[in-house]
């Protein structure tokens, strides 16, 4: 079984200019998240789907940062424009719904803001 | 809120060493505990997990008990090898209106010599 992928695995940009991460979770799987991990820090959640709704974007900062999920399968995340602080790791996690909080996690895009 | 409190590494044991990673954490309700892991290049994956108190999590020689007197999921292993050399995060997750939002430590890297 395929797992989460994620693309790209890492991106260099300047700051100012727009990124985009895409996420394309486990089949069948209904929820899927994605996480921000500073360096040395663990993921903090972004952002929550339940199929194509977005459940939980609380902590997402909505001036520069959007997602979507269309036919509530894949997902992108976009920056824009993206500052010298969003250098991190973006990580798309997605679980079946099934069983309480087991989420698979993709490797993640590790971006860098020049 | 909730949060997770992790020992800080990097944790350096030689092979064939006992492990112990301290976890302790803070939360409303009845949380279920995790272990995750993430290895060089890799997205993070459920190493073990909890759900009530006194329960104990079990997997590769890993194992952790969820103590509710202590507030405290510690991992332990009897006896590391090379190929455990990786990020441990301890994580909970509470049900409600955040679902199984996932509140991660900050992660304790382990190096293991050979």
């Amino acid at each position: 079984e395929a797992g989460v992928v994620q693309s790209p695995r890492y991106k260099i940009i300047e700051k100012k200019q727009p990124v985009a991460f895409w996420c394309n979770p486990i089949s069948g799987h209904n929820t899927l998240y994605w996480y921000l991990q500073n360096l040395g820090q663990g993921p903090e959640l972004l952002i929550r789907y339940e199929n194509e709704e977005a459940v939980d974007d609380s902590q997402l900062p909505k001036d520069r940062f959007s997602a979507e999920r269309l036919k509530g399968v894949d997902s992108t995340l976009k920056i824009q424009p993206a500052e010298l602080g969003d250098s991190a790791v973006y990580l798309c996690a997605s679980s079946s719904g099934l069983e309480l909080s087991e989420q698979f996690f993709g490797p993640g895009t590790r971006l860098t803001v020049l | 809120g909730n949060s997770v409190t992790q020992m800080e590494g990097p944790v350096t044991l030689s092979e064939e060493a006992f492990l112990t990673i301290n976890c302790t954490y803070t939360a409303t309700g009845y949380p279920s505990l995790f272990w995750y892991v993430q290895y060089p290049g890799e997205g993070l994956q459920l190493l073990l997990k909890a759900t009530k108190a006194d329960d104990k999590g079990s997997n590769k020689g890993f194992e952790a008990t969820y103590r509710k007197e202590t507030t405290s999921f510690h991992l332990e292993k009897g006896s590391v090898q090379v190929s455990d050399s990786a990020v441990y995060f301890c994580a909970l997750s509470t049900s409600g209106s955040s679902g199984d939002k996932l509140t991660f430590g900050t992660g304790t890297r382990l190096a293991v010599r050979p």
